[in-house]
């Protein structure tokens, strides 16, 4: 089962930051926080991802809670372009995969 | 250049054949991966290498057979298909495999192969 919790489907306006929430309180001390998002009739893209510090790259940026049992993955700027489904994944040295959940599908509207 | 590769991108076949989909990548990755999204869209795992070796195999029935001949390519032959195999598989790559010291690793994924069993 995954690890982690995130709504089933947010909206966003186009050219505005969206916010994607993602819960995960059984995190151990060293599990990453990755996010994947796939677009439609793709494969799932990396987009990011942190242990303890928030991160930024040219794609999102990346919100660690101080407890770390929470994150955010925030998209500055939404275009058309980034709707998709975003899967937020615990990544574990203790464990010999990674589990898919079913995500959020975000939808932006023009 | 494509950095995970797969062929072919559709296949259609009829119940009871057999048939295998390529996979291929140039990143210099040591682990290689197979997953199965089904209609309802959940991405599960079914297999993974690392240098050759088979590390997972999430008990997918035993017609599913995956071959690693080198460290770039990863194949999946299936036998006698089923009309449940109809899915998209898509293979991935990374640097490690999650376990061995890869859990910050970025997995690459294929653009998928859609696969109908009629």
């Amino acid at each position: 089962d995954a690890k982690t919790t995130q709504p089933n489907s947010m909206e966003s306006n186009e050219e505005e930051p969206v916010h994607l929430p993602c819960n995960h309180s059984t995190i151990s001390g060293t599990d990453y926080i990755h996010w994947y998002r796939q677009l439609p009739s793709q494969g799932p893209e990396y987009v990011i991802h942190g242990l303890t510090s928030n991160v930024n790259n040219r794609m999102a940026s990346l919100a660690i809670a101080e407890d770390r049992k929470s994150s955010t993955l925030i998209l500055h700027r939404a275009t058309l372009r980034d709707a998709a489904v975003y899967y937020c994944i615990l990544s574990s040295n203790r464990d010999d995969k990674i589990i898919f959940g079913k995500g959020t599908r975000l939808h932006i509207l023009p | 250049d494509t950095a995970v590769s797969q062929t072919p991108k559709y296949l259609v076949t009829q119940m009871g054949n057999d048939k295998s989909i390529k996979c291929e990548q140039n990143l210099g990755h040591d682990t290689m991966y197979w997953y199965k999204q089904d209609s309802k869209k959940f991405l599960k795992i079914m297999f993974s290498y690392n240098n050759k070796e088979l590390i997972i195999n999430e008990t997918v029935p035993n017609r599913f057979s995956p071959k690693s001949p080198d460290k770039a390519h990863l194949n999946l032959h299936i036998n006698s298909l089923e009309l449940g195999d109809s899915a998209v598989y898509f293979c991935a790559s990374s640097h490690q495999i999650v376990g061995l010291a890869g859990a910050r690793d970025t997995q690459y994924f294929g653009p998928g192969t859609r696969l109908t069993v009629l």
